[in-house]
């Protein structure tokens, strides 16, 4: 079956605006992580998912970071008035073996 | 602090040769470790995991070892092939409760493979 998918798989946008990243998880599957990888960083948490409780966010850097799981399936983490730091490629899996190819998120 | 430090850095070896990527922790409570590899531009792809009465689990020419009283792992490549060339992740995860485990992920080791 398919895998995770995510998109867009690239983004420039302009540092002040917002952004929307769309995550589609194996069907099925009821976690859904969130993770941000900084170049030459290492992959960082930011927020999990599973089934219908609350989600885990410790790992979102600031209140600028949400996101949303609707209906258990797709998710989308919405980074409001971007700033460069924010740059980074962005990474969904579905279980800790399934990972989409990220959103490449550049802030100009 | 749960800590994951990975070497080295980075790697140049030949084909055909091969190599030892390393992994120490401090993260406690332990509930399994894995290794991921993750090719430029792609997401990570989970080569192996082992739990706390594992030492040892291979996949292909990828085999990792486990010393959990050290708190020691390594990956070993036997007879590199040029899509070896990755950058290869250590992930440590703890108990978290909830339902989840938390995760404590290494910056990686990028090997480059030259002909």
């Amino acid at each position: 079956g398919a895998g995770v998918s995510q998109s867009p798989s690239n983004k420039v946008t302009e540092k002040g605006k917002d952004v929307e990243l769309r995550c589609d998880p194996i069907s099925g599957h009821t976690a859904l992580y969130w993770y941000r990888q900084s170049l030459g960083q290492g992959l960082e948490f930011l927020i999990y998912f599973q089934g219908n409780s609350a989600p885990d966010k410790s790992g979102l850097p600031s209140d600028r970071f949400s996101a949303e799981r609707t209906g258990g399936s797709v998710s989308t983490l919405t980074i409001q008035r971007t700033q460069q730091e924010d740059s980074a490629v962005y990474l969904c899996a579905s279980t800790l073996d399934e990972f989409g190819q990220g959103t490449r998120l550049t802030v100009v | 602090k749960n800590q994951v430090e990975q070497s080295p850095q980075s790697l140049i070896i030949l084909e055909g040769k091969n190599c030892t990527l390393q992994c120490n922790y401090t993260v406690s409570p332990f509930s399994n470790l894995r290794w991921y590899k993750q090719d430029t531009g792609r997401g990570p792809v989970s080569l192996t995991i082992m739990t706390f009465s594992e030492n040892t689990k291979s996949n292909g020419r990828y085999t990792a070892t486990l010393d959990a009283d050290t708190k020691q792992s390594s990956l070993h490549i036997t007879a590199s092939q040029l899509s070896d060339s990755a950058s290869y992740i250590c992930v440590v995860s703890f108990f978290y409760g909830g339902g989840a485990d938390g995760l404590t992920f290494g910056k990686g080791t990028h090997l480059i493979i030259q002909p």
